[in-house]
């Protein structure tokens, strides 16, 4: 999964608890993507970052907020989980300056489960 | 809006033959197009990416074209192996973010090669 774990990989929380969960990377990669994946609907973007500080929303971000304080870590917060935001969640990474490309590394997904 | 469209049902095909897959897409201009492979329980893995001004890309028993007029992709695995059965994905980058905006997917088609 090429440098790029997450945790935890399973979660199971009650509706209206805050979630956070956790990407790193030892790709040293200038970007970092969260997707989640649905059946029906496949992977969709829910933020990104493209540097330190530097994030942005993806086409699904309502309910979903990040941070990125290190260029290794990117955490994505649900602040106050709905059994809508029930999906696997997908890190990615990548560095079109240095691959020249744009293909994206993704981590081995974290299940969470809203009840 | 701009939509992409893969085969949803599943796709049998029979060991050492060929399987051949599409990708549509409308109201989009890609700079590149890229195929992965997604294992169950797994994230998706990058396997090939074709750009714009690109007809064809090979890479050992693959084979992306691109036809933009057509707005349609096609994915070949020659000599095809159970173990090639997976979910496949498309998926298009456009430069309009500078390509850092994530990555548009298709929900992909499931391969399946019966021996």
């Amino acid at each position: 999964d090429a440098g790029i774990t997450q945790s935890p990989r399973h979660k199971v929380t009650e509706t209206g608890t805050p979630v956070t969960l956790r990407c790193h990377q030892t790709e040293n990669h200038r970007y970092m993507y969260w997707y989640r994946q649905d059946p029906g609907h496949g992977l969709r973007l829910i933020h990104y970052s493209y540097g330190v500080k530097d994030t942005d929303k993806g086409e699904v971000s309502d309910g979903y907020s990040v941070s990125r304080s290190k260029t290794e870590d990117f955490l994505l917060t649900l602040e106050s989980a709905t059994s809508s935001q029930t999906s696997v969640y997908f890190c990615a990474i990548s560095d079109p300056g240095r691959q020249g490309s744009y293909e994206q590394y993704f981590g081995p997904g974290t299940r969470l489960t809203v009840t | 809006s701009q939509k992409i469209e893969q085969n949803s049902e599943a796709l049998n095909i029979q060991e050492g033959k060929t399987a051949t897959l599409t990708c549509n897409y409308t109201n989009y201009s890609p700079a590149y197009l890229q195929w992965y492979r997604q294992d169950p329980g797994r994230g998706p893995v990058f396997l090939l990416l074709i750009r714009e001004n690109e007809k064809e890309k090979r890479k050992e028993r693959l084979k992306v074209t691109f036809d933009t007029t057509l707005k349609q992709s096609l994915f070949h695995i020659t000599a095809s192996q159970p173990a090639d059965s997976a979910t496949y994905l498309c998926a298009l980058v456009s430069l309009s973010g500078g390509g850092a905006d994530g990555l548009t997917f298709g929900k992909g088609t499931h391969l399946i090669i019966q021996p």
